[in-house]
């Protein structure tokens, strides 16, 4: 399975905006890029995904490097309920389609 | 996307019994998985639970110690047998369509303790 890298932790400031990268230097061409988050006792929820362009949804937007071998997730304005384990993980069909958890981002979020 | 019902939510156990966790989706899905999550750890895959036919399970799991069913497309079980309580954990159940391109959906675990 290509494999992510990924900050053990940050921290932010309540409304200011998350930048939160991942590298992925041994992606295959047909893998999308997928990130989730966990929640404090709860079970991971996703976030966003996507192949070459760059994508945005209500929660975060997903910059995706031209090499594709990293992206970016970005919180625009970062609210305590942010405050999780971030994932980056690649999603593969010749894995199966499971998704490999690597030890995420832990993003604090300071009032 | 699909809405996961898992139970039961949390569980007490005394080693040596079994307990069988139930993962329910209100959709057909192609794929099924099963998770574990060690305290202060990161998920660990332990098996693609196949509709009709024998899980796949990831290395360091075997099917004596968390068999797993799947009689249909929504509906899925794991066991965790003979237990100790190095197996205190939550599990979890993900489901998701066969397309690199979609969203996976995660149940909110189980937490099992084992005394």
């Amino acid at each position: 399975d290509a494999k992510t890298t990924q900050p053990n932790s940050m921290e932010s400031n309540e409304e200011e905006p998350v930048h939160l990268p991942c590298n992925h230097s041994t992606i295959s061409g047909t893998d999308y890029i997928h990130w989730y988050r966990q929640l404090p006792s709860q079970g991971p929820e996703y976030v966003i995904h996507g192949l070459t362009s760059n994508v945005n949804n209500r929660m975060a937007s997903l910059a995706i490097a031209e090499d594709r071998k990293s992206s970016t997730l970005i919180l625009h304005r970062a609210t305590l309920r942010d405050a999780a384990v971030y994932y980056c993980i690649l999603k593969s069909g010749g894995s199966n389609y499971k998704l490999t958890f690597g030890k995420g981002t832990l993003l604090t979020v300071n009032p | 996307s699909a809405v996961i019902s898992q139970k039961p939510s949390r569980d007490i156990c005394q080693r040596g019994t079994s307990l069988t966790i139930q993962c329910q989706v209100d959709s057909q899905v192609t794929m099924m998985f099963w998770y574990r999550q060690q305290p202060g750890q990161s998920l660990t895959l332990i098996a693609t639970a196949n509709q009709g036919s024998e899980a796949t399970y990831e290395s360091g799991f075997v099917i004596d110690k968390f068999p797993i069913s799947r009689p249909n497309l929504t509906f899925s079980t794991l066991t965790v047998s003979n237990m100790s309580p190095e197996d205190s954990s939550i599990y979890l159940c993900s489901v998701s369509r066969a397309q690199t391109g979609s969203r996976s959906t995660f149940g909110s675990g189980t937490r099992l303790t084992v005394v």
